[in-house]
């Protein structure tokens, strides 16, 4: 079966230090990933997708970054984080030829300080 | 571009009733329709999904819901709820067919089970 997993389970930095954030699929090959952000009381909002090795898309500018170093590895970072990067950070998996199911991790709770 | 909107941020209901949380969606193409629930610091588990067929769809914890085209909603149901059944629940969208890019949520309803 599959698994995704999300680490750091939390973590929290002070404004202006650099952030990378790991997600990594078992079970699965070639999947789609997602990365996306649950502020406090709003919905989820898609930060990046990819659809393969080294393949990103953007959904909303930011002074986030998104990297797919390995089939099953999709990492979120920043140079410089701000308060408002505050949040909790879902990765997600999808099988690759359609848009049916995505599959969460347990998620990063992310607290800039 | 699709979006959903959840009615109801927080729905307080007592243990046993029935309760239904409302979904409806905006869309000019053929969409794909997803309920999660998100307990405390937790990521989301699908409930269900409507992909096609069926309108009404069952899902897991005795959840389902109904899809109606002509009103765009994808309303949630539990005939009976339980003290367990305490989170929080998005619904969503995607485009129907092949593709990748990702889900469109709800900001979510927050069900309260008061005993």
């Amino acid at each position: 079966s599959q698994t995704i997993h999300q680490w750091p389970a939390t973590l929290v930095q002070p404004v202006g230090s650099p952030l990378s954030l790991e997600c990594t699929v078992e079970g699965t090959s070639n999947p789609n990933l997602y990365w996306y952000r649950q502020a406090a009381g709003r919905g989820l909002q898609l930060l990046f997708y990819s659809v393969g090795i080294g393949q990103i898309s953007s959904e909303v500018p930011q002074n986030l970054s998104a990297s797919r170093p390995q089939d099953r590895q999709f990492i979120l970072s920043s140079k410089k984080l701000l308060l408002s990067d505050s949040g909790f950070y879902l990765c997600a998996w999808s099988v690759s030829w359609g848009r049916e199911t995505q599959y969460f991790g347990p998620g990063t709770r992310l607290l800039v300080l | 571009a699709q979006s959903v909107t959840q009615l109801d941020s927080q729905v307080p209901v007592f243990e046993e009733a029935p309760v239904e949380l409302r979904c409806n969606y905006s869309s000019s193409v053929s969409v794909y329709l997803f309920w999660y629930v998100q307990y405390p610091n937790q990521g989301l588990q699908l409930l269900l999904k409507y992909l096609s067929g069926s309108t009404l769809v069952k899902g897991i914890n005795g959840f389902e819901a109904e899809f109606n085209k002509s009103q765009t909603s994808f309303h949630l149901r539990k005939p009976s709820v339980h003290i367990s059944d305490t989170a929080e629940y998005f619904c969503a969208v995607s485009v129907a067919g092949g593709g990748a890019d990702g889900l469109t949520f709800g900001k979510g309803t927050h069900l309260i089970i008061q005993p």
